[in-house]
């Protein structure tokens, strides 16, 4: 079946350093990916998305890249912060211009900052 | 707090026992999605709604499962004759039909440990 998964299943960075969090994708008719931030005991946080028709999209901090022709999808973070230690889930949505609303998720990536 | 709320927040119940959640989505938000969420893995979509009409719902939502969605606004999660294998966190989410986006906007979600 159609999967969303994640290379890497732990990361640990030094507080300042830049973090890079990447996810494989395997439907090529997925056209909306979020990522999200999950912290312990808590709901996902929705920290930035990306539609199909770019490759690039930038936020506060974050930045997330996404290349069709392999179907990849990373999450970078500048400047890492003991906050950002969670795990982070990338998801897509197989047919949002359709109206679908499924997101599929992959299994998570745990980051952990060190101080 | 003007997110997604969710409640009980924690509950335990007897193997063969109904247990109902209840979901506030943020206000104005006329699509709600129930997931669920296993420890270790990403969110499994459920079901979800477009004001009070159930649109989607997944293969994981068995008989013992109902949600709805009254009056378009607060939603309900029922399981009947709970099993362990019920034992999950439930994800409660929503968003709002927009132009050029649709964010989809957790709650804290409810654990359900059925011993």
């Amino acid at each position: 079946g159609e999967s969303v998964g994640l290379h890497l299943p732990t990361l640990s960075v030094q507080e300042g350093d830049n973090s890079i969090i990447n996810c494989a994708y395997s439907n090529s008719a997925s056209d909306y990916f979020i990522w999200y931030k999950q912290e312990s005991g808590k709901g996902p946080q929705f920290i930035i998305d990306i539609r199909s028709n770019m490759d690039k999209r930038q936020g506060q901090r974050v930045t997330v890249l996404l290349n069709k022709t392999v179907k990849h999808l990373s999450l970078q973070i500048a400047a890492t912060q003991p906050g950002d230690s969670a795990v982070y889930f990338c998801a897509e949505n197989i047919d949002a211009q359709g109206g679908s609303e499924k997101l599929v998720f992959g299994k998570g990536m745990k980051l952990t900052v060190n101080p | 707090d003007t997110g997604v709320s969710q409640n009980p927040r924690h509950k335990i119940t007897k193997r063969g026992q109904n247990v109902t959640f209840r979901c506030d989505p943020i206000s104005e938000h006329n699509r709600l999605y129930w997931y669920r969420q296993t420890l270790g893995q990403g969110p499994e979509f459920l079901t979800y709604f477009q004001n009070e009409a159930q649109l989607e719902k997944s293969r994981l939502l068995s008989d013992r499962f109902s949600a709805e969605r009254p009056k378009g606004s607060f939603s309900t999660l029922e399981i009947q004759r709970t099993e362990q294998g019920d034992s999950a966190m439930y994800l409660c989410a929503s968003s709002l039909i927009a132009g050029t986006g649709n964010t989809i906007y957790f709650g804290e979600g409810s654990w359900l440990t059925v011993v």
